[in-house]
């Protein structure tokens, strides 16, 4: 079955440093998106991705965080300067098609960890 | 930000009893719901949806009930197994666009044996 592949599963980090975070969605998807949760929190929204722009992003997606399709299968997220709240599982998720339901399938998950 | 939301943190279920997880939402716009499993370690599972224009969908022993009034719904399991212990989150998608998901703060289910 296809599925969404994130890498790396765990990075620990220093504050300050820049972090990038890869993801390869599933190959006939053509939106992609990010979330996080923070540890004992819900799942929230930080970024859509389509057609090589961000269609959309949430309050949290400041000018701190940034994300790239830099070839046709990775999709990355980029944290310039990491703060300790930044600590959290990221997922990467891509879908089909926005309409319907939109399902939405997601990967394992990048676990960051900024010291 | 609170449109989508599940008051209940933790649920206990006997195996082969019925599980009932709830979730209330906000916003009237949202026209699909949908529930997703999250095992620790792993991202979250598509497990069922809803359009809004239905109040019930049934897959196996998974059905989830629209309360549309009441703006509720819920995920019923039957019969519950062990292998169902896991992070249900309800998670609710906007009109139009490339609309996102929206996720409640999840439920953690435990079936006893």
């Amino acid at each position: 079955e296809p599925e969404v592949t994130q890498t790396p599963s765990h990075q620990v980090t220093q504050m300050g440093q820049e972090v990038i975070l890869r993801c390869v969605p599933i190959s006939n998807h053509l939106y992609f998106y990010w979330y996080r949760q923070i540890l004992g929190q819900k799942v929230e929204f930080l970024v859509s991705f389509y057609n090589n722009e961000i269609s959309e992003k949430s309050e949290i997606f400041d000018d701190q965080f940034s994300v790239e399709r830099p070839d046709g299968s990775n999709f990355t997220l980029k944290i310039r300067s990491t703060k300790l709240e930044d600590s959290a599982m990221y997922f990467c998720a891509s879908s089909e098609r926005p309409s319907g339901a939109n399902v939405l399938t997601f990967g394992a998950g990048s676990r960051l960890t900024v010291l | 930000d609170q449109q989508v939301k599940q008051n209940s943190p933790s649920l206990s279920v006997q195996e082969g009893r019925i599980s009932i997880l709830n979730c209330d939402y906000t916003n009237s716009m949202f026209d699909y719901f949908l529930w997703y499993k999250k095992y620790p370690a792993e991202g979250p599972t598509f497990l069922i949806s809803i359009s809004s224009i239905k109040d019930k969908n049934e897959d196996g022993r998974f059905t989830v009930f629209l309360n549309k009034s009441a703006k509720h719904l819920s995920l019923h399991i039957v019969p519950s197994q062990p292998g169902d212990s896991a992070v249900y989150f309800c998670a609710a998608r906007g009109t139009g666009g490339y609309n996102k998901l929206i996720f409640g703060a999840g439920t953690r289910l435990a079936v006893h044996p």
